[in-house]
């Protein structure tokens, strides 16, 4: 059980905007930066998002993460099939002295 | 461009040690934090450690009984053992760097480059 919350799926159309939602607690996201990672199955996950808003090399600018008290945001506007796949937020957690993962939100393109 | 590539046994047997070796190539060891994840099939990423160049660690809660890691700087690798396995150890497991400093009044802390995992099955 992780002490990030992410909902499991979220679906979208081409061209449409989505939002990813992370929640935490003043011990991980309230206090440190969070970051976002993009897994496609059968490959390696990627760094997306790193210090809350900062996109990753090769990241296109339809991706932005934001912050806000204990909670993050991914959002993808102008969705494209190919940004299919399951998205990961992360911290590191003071309480818990560890990096923690959300438990990752699988976005579908319908 | 730094690689990773992780190394190792593909099927451990229970109550054994599942040992990893993560090699570095095309940069430096020196100066980050070299950290393990793993995912068990259908699941989530799971954090399990990382250790710096200087040797110190930081481990998962749930698994740092079992689990240790060690940075060898003359070989740029490093290395992950894991006691005591069982099948809930079986996953793909992958190597990263990371980076970490301090932003604003915020501490940051992620993993910029991955290994492309190798799987491990526990079973006898």
């Amino acid at each position: 059980q992780s002490v990030l919350t992410q909902p499991p799926s979220v679906s979208g159309t081409p061209g449409q905007r989505v939002t990813l939602s992370c929640s935490g607690g003043s011990s991980n996201i309230g206090r440190n930066a969070v970051n976002w990672y993009q897994h496609v199955p059968g490959t390696a996950p990627e760094l997306l998002i790193y210090t809350v808003s900062h996109r990753s090399s090769g990241v296109p600018d339809r991706f932005s993460g934001s912050r806000s008290g204990a909670s993050a945001s991914l959002a993808i506007s102008g969705l494209q099939s190919e940004d299919e796949a399951t998205y990961y937020c992360a911290v590191w957690d003071d309480g818990l002295n560890a990096y923690v993962f959300g438990p990752g939100t699988m976005v579908n393109v319908l | 461009q730094v690689q990773l590539q992780e190394s190792g046994p593909g099927l451990v047997k229970p109550s054994e040690t599942l040992s990893l070796t993560c090699t570095v190539s095309g940069g430096s060891i020196i100066g980050y934090y070299w950290t393990w994840v793993r995912q068990p099939a259908g699941k989530g990423l799971e954090w399990i450690g990382r250790v710096f160049s200087d040797g110190s660690t930081n481990y998962n809660p749930s698994l740092r009984s079992r689990l240790t890691m060690s940075v060898d700087t003359s070989k740029s690798q490093i290395s992950l053992n894991l006691r005591s396995v069982t099948a809930a150890d079986t996953a793909e497991y992958y190597c990263a760097r990371a980076s970490h400093g301090d932003y604003g009044p915020f501490y940051y802390h992620f993993l910029e480059v991955w290994g492309k995992g190798t799987a491990v099955t526990v079973s006898s």
